[in-house]
């Protein structure tokens, strides 16, 4: 069975500092991956998405990055961390295609001070 | 524009009561449609997928079901239990590899 996990579950950053949240996948390959963030009484919003590897798409315009060294592995990224960055950031996977259901890693919440 | 709205927000029943989830899309060109739940301070976990080619799926006392040409979804819960207080999520994928999420229905089934 398929199992995808992310970490750190927590994190609490300052201002201006750097940030790497993974997400790993196991019990597939070449599978899409997604980066959203969800803020306090906000919805979803779409990060990034991998259809492979080295190959990302960025939804919005924002002080992220991400990185997919590895099939299974995608990477969240910041040079320098913003109030506005704190949130729920959720890591998804879902079978190349159209058909899949999209399943959910346990998020991280990070909280910017 | 592409658009998914869940109402209401929020939603209060009494226990053993079934009630309807609604969830209404503005295209109906379609490739799917997912309906999630999701517990405070956890991720999203998968509930029920609609392809564009079928009217309904059941899961247990969960059944979704799909009107294309309306544009809606609703998710039926039967026989509420105080464990199914969480938040729906309804997603529509119309471009194939991405999902275009609603904005939730917080429900609370009161013992």
């Amino acid at each position: 069975s398929q199992t995808i996990h992310q970490w750190p579950a927590t994190l609490v950053q300052p201002v201006g500092s750097p940030l790497s949240l993974e997400c790993t996948v196991e019990g597939t390959s070449n599978p899409n991956l997604y980066w959203y963030r969800q803020a306090a009484g906000r919805g979803l919003q779409l990060l990034f998405y991998s259809v492979g590897i080295g190959q990302i798409s960025s939804e919005v315009p924002q002080n992220l990055s991400a990185s997919r060294p590895q099939d299974r592995q995608f990477i969240l990224s910041s040079k320098k961390l913003l109030l506005s960055d704190s949130g729920f950031y959720l890591c998804a996977w879902r079978r190349a295609g159209n058909f899949y259901e999209q399943y959910f890693g346990p998020g991280t919440r990070l909280t910017v001070t | 524009k592409q658009e998914v709205t869940q109402i209401p927000a929020a939603l209060s029943v009494p226990e053993g009561e079934n009630l309807v989830l609604n969830c209404s899309f503005t295209d109906s060109a379609i490739y799917n449609l997912q309906w999630f739940r999701q517990d405070p301070g956890k991720g999203l976990t998968s509930l029920l997928l609609i392809q564009s080619s079928q009217r309904e799926q059941t899961s247990g006392r969960l059944n979704a079901s799909l009107d294309k040409s309306s544009g809606r979804s609703t998710l039926y819960i039967a026989a509420s239990q105080p464990g199914d207080s969480a938040t729906y999520l309804c997603a529509v994928s119309w471009a194939g590899n991405m999902l275009t999420f609603g904005g939730g229905t917080r429900l609370m089934v009161k013992p």
